[in-house]
């Protein structure tokens, strides 16, 4: 069992609507990233969550730390938000990122 | 700010060459790590370097080496290429303290 699991794998959407990725993981964490990978294969990273809820433009992050638990949404969705979402867990302990497989994301106009 | 610059972008090796990434990362960051990600799969890490020296490793042979410099820039080696080597190759730079980190737009590599 992979210690960081996102789901779905595969995602196909409507421009316009409301998505939603989630991302499970098994090992404690210091901080759980959201990123965004686009066929040319560079990675951007969209957010860094240790609690709560961030925001920025029509993203949103949320992470449960009791449950273990990330949420990446996507309101209002477009065609250009099409790519590749990784979430990516932190431990404070190692410093380094284990990562989910990724989901991909097609908006279609 | 350059940001984490890696080169090559592309390259194709030949079963059995070796193979030198480069890594330069961001200004103010002296933490490189290096990932391999497959095609269709997430990346899996490498090792990862400060001071000049690894610090930590994940479950990958011996083929594959490193090295930090003084600049804080790092190269990833790996020698006797296999076809399974074929990957993307991705740096990421990190300063000490705290979870911040980026990525550079990494090397593809193609071994035939």
């Amino acid at each position: 069992k992979n210690e960081v699991e996102q789901s779905p794998q595969n995602l196909t959407a409507q421009e316009g609507e409301f998505i939603t990725i989630n991302c499970s993981y098994s090992v404690g964490i210091s901080a759980l990233h959201w990123l965004q990978q686009h066929p040319g294969g560079g990675i951007v990273s969209l957010f860094m969550l240790s609690s709560g809820k961030k925001k920025h433009g029509r993203l949103i992050a949320t992470i449960n730390i009791q449950e273990k638990h990330s949420s990446l949404h996507i309101t209002a969705s477009h065609p250009r938000d099409s790519a590749v979402y990784i979430c990516a867990a932190h431990s404070g302990s190692a410093r380094q990122l284990t990562f989910g497989s990724g989901t991909q994301l097609t908006v279609l106009p | 700010d350059a940001g984490v610059t890696q080169s090559p972008t592309h390259l194709i090796k030949t079963r059995g060459q070796q193979v030198t990434l480069r890594c330069s990362p961001k200004s103010g960051h002296d933490t490189v790590s290096w990932y391999q990600q497959a095609l269709g799969q997430g990346p899996q890490f490498i090792f990862q370097y400060y001071e000049e020296e690894e610090r930590q490793r994940g479950n990958f042979p011996d083929r594959f080496s490193g090295h930090q410099f003084p600049n804080y820039s790092s190269e990833l080696n790996v020698n006797a290429l296999l076809l399974g080597d074929s990957a993307l190759y991705l740096c990421a730079s990190s300063p000490r303290s705290g979870n911040t980190i980026y990525f550079g737009e990494g090397s593809w590599l193609t071994v035939v």
